[in-house]
């Protein structure tokens, strides 16, 4: 099977603007989590989506959304940008259901820099 | 609450010594573990998971870790370090419904 993936790799934009980032999780699974990592908080839980419904939600501010289409696959948007935004995000696939022995399989990582 | 602390920003090994990773967990139901590794530019790889049963799990590129419950805690091993193993680990627990918490990861570096 393929593993997860996710697009651009890299993205370079200015404080204000906006960003979409794409996730294409592996074949079968539902449920699509995003993670910022950043040096000085580490990797921290943004959301996630099942079945094109968000379940979860971590501490981050409405600046950060994101959904998911019918066929699995979730976009992140990020609203007007800030230098801190600056980040790798992550995207996880699983298959989603509420045992949590459930596997997270993660993508590469879109490298997010604001300037 | 569940969490994870992982004691150690740094470890430095010798190639050859034995690799010891640092986590203990806090948590008031019984935690479902996981181990991932990251290689620079790259997401996390899955090493190992304690979900129920045998409290010593064996994972990849001979990596292996033991639950114990009464020191709440799931230290990673491997016997010999390789050149290769240099990365950052990160020990993580499930909370449920495809959410993890890490701990603030551990930067393996290993010297020749």
């Amino acid at each position: 099977k393929a593993g997860v993936t996710q697009t651009p790799r890299y993205l370079i934009k200015t404080r204000g603007q906006q960003v979409t980032l794409s996730c294409s999780p592996i074949s079968g699974h539902r449920s699509v989590s995003w993670y910022q990592q950043t040096p000085g908080q580490g990797l921290q839980f943004l959301f996630e989506y099942f079945s094109e419904t968000q379940r979860n939600k971590g501490n981050f501010p409405g600046r950060f959304s994101g959904r998911q289409f019918s066929n699995s696959r979730s976009e992140m948007n990020v609203s007007t940008l800030e230098l801190g935004d600056s980040a790798l995000y992550l995207c996880a696939s699983s298959l989603g259901g509420p045992q949590r022995s459930d596997t997270q399989y993660f993508g590469p990582g879109t490298r997010l820099t604001v300037l | 609450a569940q969490s994870v602390t992982q004691l150690g920003s740094h470890v430095s090994v010798s190639e050859g010594a034995l690799v010891l990773l640092r986590c203990n967990y806090s948590s008031s139901v019984p935690p479902y573990l996981f181990w991932y590794v990251q290689y620079p530019n790259q997401g996390l790889q899955l090493l190992l998971k304690y979900t129920t049963g045998a409290t010593l799990v064996k994972g990849i590129n001979g990596f292996e870790a033991e639950f114990k419950k009464s020191e709440t805690s799931f230290h990673l091993t491997k016997p010999s370090a390789h050149m290769s193993d240099a990365a950052e680990y990160f020990c993580a627990v499930n909370k449920g419904y495809s959410t993890l918490t890490f701990g603030k990861g551990t930067m393996l570096l290993v010297s020749p």
